[in-house]
């Protein structure tokens, strides 16, 4: 069964729009940690955000915010007012405290910003 | 500056013909693992190494090798490769905390291999 789980294979929205990346994950672990990364048209990785599993508040950087709730296993990750440069691929990744030697990655939303 | 490098960025070969992709960091992780992304199939963890001499199979071990002779450097040979080794393969490196979690990833700019 996958650990991670981005059911959303390709958006497109209009230049300004907000758009929200789905990603839900599975673990037994009671210590976790969950990770975005973004994936430009250049094709490097780039890492955006970590949280813990003990931290369930929401974060906020300048357009980008993130939602985690536990109660439902989700990590959503919500762009406002989307640019042409957020055009990308966006992943989602689980790492486990216990089991913690992999990382296991979602299999990306591929975000196509319209101007 | 930190980072993590591998060479070489594209490489291009015929099936059989072995072949070694490395990876280095200047980082001192503990922690370095390789990946391929395939279209719809996202990253895959092929092998990850804990620690210099410590090395594990990720989900995709088969017809790859690694070695970790050095903290730095971790390299991706493939003794014979095939065709459905085509693909874009990623090194990564990240600190190991003691309550053994992997933490943020660091990603080399990736490979782009193509086995005729």
């Amino acid at each position: 069964a996958q650990k991670v789980t981005q059911a959303q294979t390709e958006i497109s929205v209009v230049e300004k729009e907000d758009v929200t990346l789905d990603c839900v994950y599975e673990t037994r672990d009671t210590t976790y940690y969950l990770f975005w990364y973004k994936q430009p048209p250049s094709g490097e990785l780039v890492f955006l955000i970590r949280r813990n599993s003990f931290d369930e508040q929401n974060e906020i950087s300048g357009r980008y915010s993130w939602n985690f709730q536990k109660s439902t296993s989700s990590f959503n990750f919500t762009i406002t007012a989307s640019q042409v440069v957020d055009s990308a691929v966006y992943f989602c990744a689980l790492s486990e405290a216990v089991s913690g030697n992999q990382f296991y990655f979602g299999t990306g939303t591929s975000l196509t910003v319209i101007p | 500056e930190a980072q993590v490098t591998q060479n070489p960025r594209y490489l291009i070969t015929v099936t059989g013909k072995k072949l070694t992709v490395t990876c280095s960091q200047n980082m001192n992780h503990e922690y370095m693992s390789w990946y391929r992304q395939d279209p719809g199939l996202g990253l895959r963890q092929i092998y990850y190494s804990m620690n210099v001499e410590v090395t594990d199979k990720g989900d995709v071990p088969e017809g790859y090798k690694v070695s970790r002779k050095e903290k730095r450097n971790f390299p991706l040979i493939l003794e014979s490769p095939s065709p459905n080794q085509t693909s874009l393969y990623f090194c990564a490196s990240s600190y190991r905390h003691r309550d053994r979690y992997t933490d943020t990833q660091y990603f080399g700019p990736g490979t782009r291999l193509t086995v005729l």
